[in-house]
């Protein structure tokens, strides 16, 4: 039973365009909402977070947007670029139990 | 300040075997979470402790276990490994635990044969 749902395994973005990510979720107790982005062979990195008291969370070219009544979240990056090429994991906090659960993730590969 | 630190990196065992894989979290942190990654999973919580004392439990077997010290340092162990235990295990410091950021280890790499 899969609570946090990242729907597609990978994404291929042009440089300098818009990548979306989007995540789903289920339980609808989660209450604050996290992206991690994750390189090879080192652990996942905080990159912004979002209270469901709020729609929009903006930090530099990385922007959380959040629907809670479709329980949809989704990271834009914009313009991205080849740095972001990593794996991208959406994360919810909140309900029964005190723990972030984490989605499968998202491969983001920036093409030149 | 020094990150979150992992041992050993890289772990060759064989089934049936049981291992025990180490966390020092960022100093003055005291909640370390501990996550399976496996292709096919993602991220999957096994359990934070905070202060010495298990806080939570993810929907892990018992062959699965921790404990933290009074460093903070944390320890989790795997009794009778199976093929499937194969992962990385990632370990995660924060200051509270709960909505405090987490800093994320670099991880050790489980392999079993």
């Amino acid at each position: 039973d899969q609570q946090v749902k990242q729907n597609s395994p990978s994404l291929s973005v042009q440089e300098g365009r818009i990548s979306i990510l989007n995540c789903d979720y289920t339980n609808s107790m989660f209450d604050y909402f996290l992206w991690y982005k994750k390189y090879p062979a080192e652990g996942p990195t905080f990159l912004i977070s979002i209270s469901s008291i709020k729609d929009k969370n903006e930090d530099g070219r990385f922007t959380v947007f959040l629907n809670k009544s479709a329980k949809h979240l989704s990271l834009h990056i914009v313009p991205s670029q080849p740095g972001d090429s990593a794996v991208y994991f959406c994360a919810a906090w909140g309900g029964r139990d005190d723990k972030i659960i984490f989605g499968k993730g998202t491969r983001l590969h920036i093409l030149p | 300040k020094a990150g979150v630190t992992q041992t050993p990196r890289y772990l060759i065992k064989t089934r049936g075997q049981q291992v025990t894989l180490s966390c020092s979290p960022i100093s003055g942190h005291r909640s370390v979470s501990w996550y399976q990654q496996t292709p096919g999973q993602g991220l999957q919580f096994l359990f934070e402790y905070f202060s010495e004392t298990q806080r939570n439990k993810g929907n892990f077997p018992g062959r699965f276990s921790g404990r933290q010290f009074s460093n903070s340092r944390s320890e989790m162990n795997v009794s009778t490994l199976e093929l499937g235990d194969s992962a990385l295990y990632l370990c995660a410091s924060s200051a509270t635990g709960g909505l405090s950021e987490q800093f994320f280890g670099p991880g050790t790499r489980l392999t079993v044969l």
